[in-house]
């Protein structure tokens, strides 16, 4: 069965580095996400991709944040310049958007990196 | 999208249903009823969602009460494996956004 995968695992980073998520959706989806967890809490929304431009953002992606589709299969998280609160677990996810039909568009979700900021 | 509310934490004994309740009180005729699970800080997994009818699938049975203000999630023979938060979430048809709002769940212990 199709998978979504993230790479790497865990980084571990210092604070004000620059680091890249990377995630491979499901092959033939159109719409890719990014969640987060910071440990023990809810999991919560980032961004939303689709055709090439962020389709939606939370107040959390802020100007710090972007991400890009740099080739037919990756797709990235960037945080410019790590704080310590962004430490948490990642979370890639992929949806096909049959139909335009968002209420029963199933986001299929990756394993997650672990962001640890020092 | 509608609130949802769950209870925090429930038990279940291995090999016996678990009945997952979720109260959606205010949710409106076109809201879809998902649900998802995580199991210690792996990546959330779909489960099932439904609109108004019962669905099931390999995974589980979602029964939607017929005033649609509450649901559960059955998992018909738990083992330990699916010791896991369950999140209920209500999804608008066709609404302008695509996110998905994860409430606390409920974390389900089964035990042997």
């Amino acid at each position: 069965e199709p998978e979504v995968t993230q790479t790497p695992s865990h980084q571990v980073t210092q604070m004000g580095q620059e680091v890249i998520l990377r995630c491979v959706p499901i092959s033939n989806h159109l719409y890719f996400y990014w969640y987060r967890q910071i440990l023990g809490q809810k999991v919560e929304f980032l961004v939303s991709f689709y055709n090439n431009e962020i389709s939606e953002k939370s107040e959390i992606f802020d100007d710090q944040f972007s991400v890009e589709r740099p080739d037919g299969s990756n797709f990235t998280l960037k945080i410019r310049s790590t704080k310590l609160e962004d430490s948490a677990m990642y979370f890639c996810a992929s949806s096909v958007l049959k139909n335009r039909d968002r209420a029963t568009d199933t986001q299929y979700f990756g394993p997650g990196t672990r962001l640890t900021v020092l | 999208d509608a609130k949802t509310t769950q209870p925090p934490s429930m038990d279940c004994a291995e090999g016996r249903a678990a009945n997952l309740p979720c109260n959606h009180s205010t949710i409106s005729g076109n809201e879809y009823v998902y649900w998802y699970r995580q199991i210690h800080s792996q990546g959330p997994q779909y489960i099932i969602h439904g609109l108004k009818n019962n669905e099931t699938n390999e995974m589980a049975s979602l029964i939607i009460t017929e005033d649609r203000k509450s649901s559960t999630l059955i998992l018909p023979h738990a083992t330990l494996r699916d010791t896991a938060v369950y999140y209920c979430i209500v999804r608008l048809y066709n609404n302008a956004g695509n996110m998905l709002t994860f409430g606390g769940g409920t974390r389900l212990m089964v035990k042997p």
